[in-house]
């Protein structure tokens, strides 16, 4: 059975750095695109990076275009999101989510994880 | 950047057939996707490729995608499809979630 646990949320500061983790299990996760959204509480999904079964192509949305930085490691089937120069605006349910189909970008997520809390405040 | 429009609230009484809208420039151009999200709970796929149905997701659920408009169509509605629903396109790597919508069953 498919499964992503998210871990890493928490209290930080404004301008402090924090690094989600998903862990996946029961599938070829290096064969997957996998992707992180967010949701605020009381607020919509938005999509905030994906990336490359071998890390070579990444996507990330504007707002967090050089302060987020997605990366992998197959070899622990694990994606991460490394969070820096935080805002308030970024604090969300943060969720890790698999491309439904291997080897190739289909944008659509099949499995999500439950999602790691991070909140950014003074 | 690419925006999805979706009705904050639909209503639609048991057994009744509930349509949700998704309008987005050329949006018929693109593949839509629909998830179902109930309170407390991850998203769920329940239509991908504007009219494709994953396993599991029952045959109530049925999707089109045409012009600027996808929508999603739940036929049959039971209190159980009560949840935010959201639709989602992507391209060129980019992927854009509408603003979801809040079916309520009354």
């Amino acid at each position: 059975e498919v499964h992503l646990v998210e871990s890493g949320g928490g209290l930080v500061q404004p301008g402090g750095s924090l690094r989600l983790s998903c862990a996946g299990s029961g599938f070829s996760f290096s064969s997957h695109w996998m992707t992180w959204v967010r949701q605020a509480a009381g607020k919509g999904l938005e999509w905030v990076a994906n990336i490359k079964q071998d890390g070579s192509q990444i996507y990330y949305m504007d707002s967090v275009k050089g302060r987020f930085t997605i990366y992998r490691d197959n070899a622990k089937n694990s994606v991460y999101l490394q969070m820096d120069s935080l805002r308030a605006e970024d604090t969300a349910l943060y969720y890790c989510a698999r491309d439904q189909v291997m080897n190739i970008l289909t944008g659509y997520y099949d499995y999500w994880g439950q999602g790691t809390l991070v909140t950014v405040s003074s | 950047s690419y925006d999805l429009t979706q009705p904050p609230s639909v209503s639609v009484s048991p057994g009744q057939t509930a349509s949700i809208t998704c309008s987005g420039e050329t949006l018929g151009e693109k593949y839509a996707s629909w998830y179902q999200q109930k309170p407390g709970q991850s998203p769920v796929l329940v239509i991908f490729e504007d009219t494709k149905r994953p396993s599991g997701i029952p045959e109530r659920f049925s999707g089109s995608n045409s012009g600027n408009t996808a929508t999603l169509t739940i036929s049959g509605t039971q209190a159980m499809d009560e949840a935010d629903y959201y639709c989602q396109v992507w391209d060129s790597g980019i992927v854009v979630f509408g603003g979801g919508t809040k079916l309520t069953v009354l």
